[in-house]
């Protein structure tokens, strides 16, 4: 059975940074690309990236790039996200999501991990 | 901003049907399929429709998908409480070369 854990919620200060983790059981960890989702309190989901757990090869959205890092351990099946110089409107629930079956797009998530960016 | 977009609301009684449109562009929509996503608050979003039409396991067969040009659509048919969540869609965009969500429709049942 899939499942992706991510860690604990966490609260930053402005400006610093915050690394979450998302790991992997239940399937073959290098064959399918681990994809971040967040939302922000009111707000729409909003894709920032993925990785590729394979070949480490990231795609970031726009918005994040030069300020989002993904990164993956294959040995412990395990893929980070880390975002640096945090801002208040980075606060949100991130969730790392994955895609199983074919034609689809994440079909599996994790079950979110809150970030409260705050003075 | 989101590039796809989705009326915020949309409500019925039980028993009614519900459609939810989602408006894109000749760089997403009309390249690529579209998935939609069932989001409940404080729970992880959970795939609906893929590939344009597509039920996944356990999506009963009330909920449907269609796409037509740059637009998508989300029907649920036989309106249910636990319908009542949020609705997004989502695609891939050629031009931002990223996945794209829709801004989100909350389905209330009256």
């Amino acid at each position: 059975q899939v499942h992706l854990v991510q860690s604990g919620a966490e609260v930053k200060k402005p400006g610093a940074s915050v690394k979450v983790s998302c790991k992997a059981s239940g399937y073959t960890f290098t064959n399918h690309y681990l994809h971040w989702v967040r939302q922000a309190p009111g707000q729409g989901l909003e894709w920032m990236g993925g990785i590729d757990p394979n070949s480490g090869d990231t795609n970031y959205a726009q918005k994040f790039r030069g300020r989002a890092t993904m990164t993956r351990d294959t040995s412990i099946s395990t893929a980070y996200m880390e975002l640096s110089r945090l801002r208040s409107d980075d606060t949100a629930l991130y969730y790392c999501a994955i895609t199983i079956l074919s034609g689809a797009l994440f079909d599996y998530w994790g079950q979110g991990t809150l970030l409260t960016v705050s003075s | 901003q989101s590039v796809l977009t989705q009326p915020p609301s949309a409500s019925g009684t039980p028993g009614q049907r519900v459609t939810i449109s989602c408006s894109g562009s000749s760089s997403n929509i009309a390249t690529n399929t579209v998935n939609w996503y069932q989001h409940l608050p404080g729970t992880a979003p959970k795939l609906h429709i893929y590939s344009n039409t597509q039920r996944p396991s356990g999506v009963p067969d009330r909920i449907s998908g269609s796409k037509s040009g740059t637009s998508a659509s989300l029907a649920i048919s036989g309106l249910q409480s636990e319908d009542e969540a949020d609705y997004y869609c989502a695609a891939w965009d050629d031009s931002l070369n990223a996945y794209v969500f829709g801004t989100g429709t909350k389905v209330t049942v009256l």
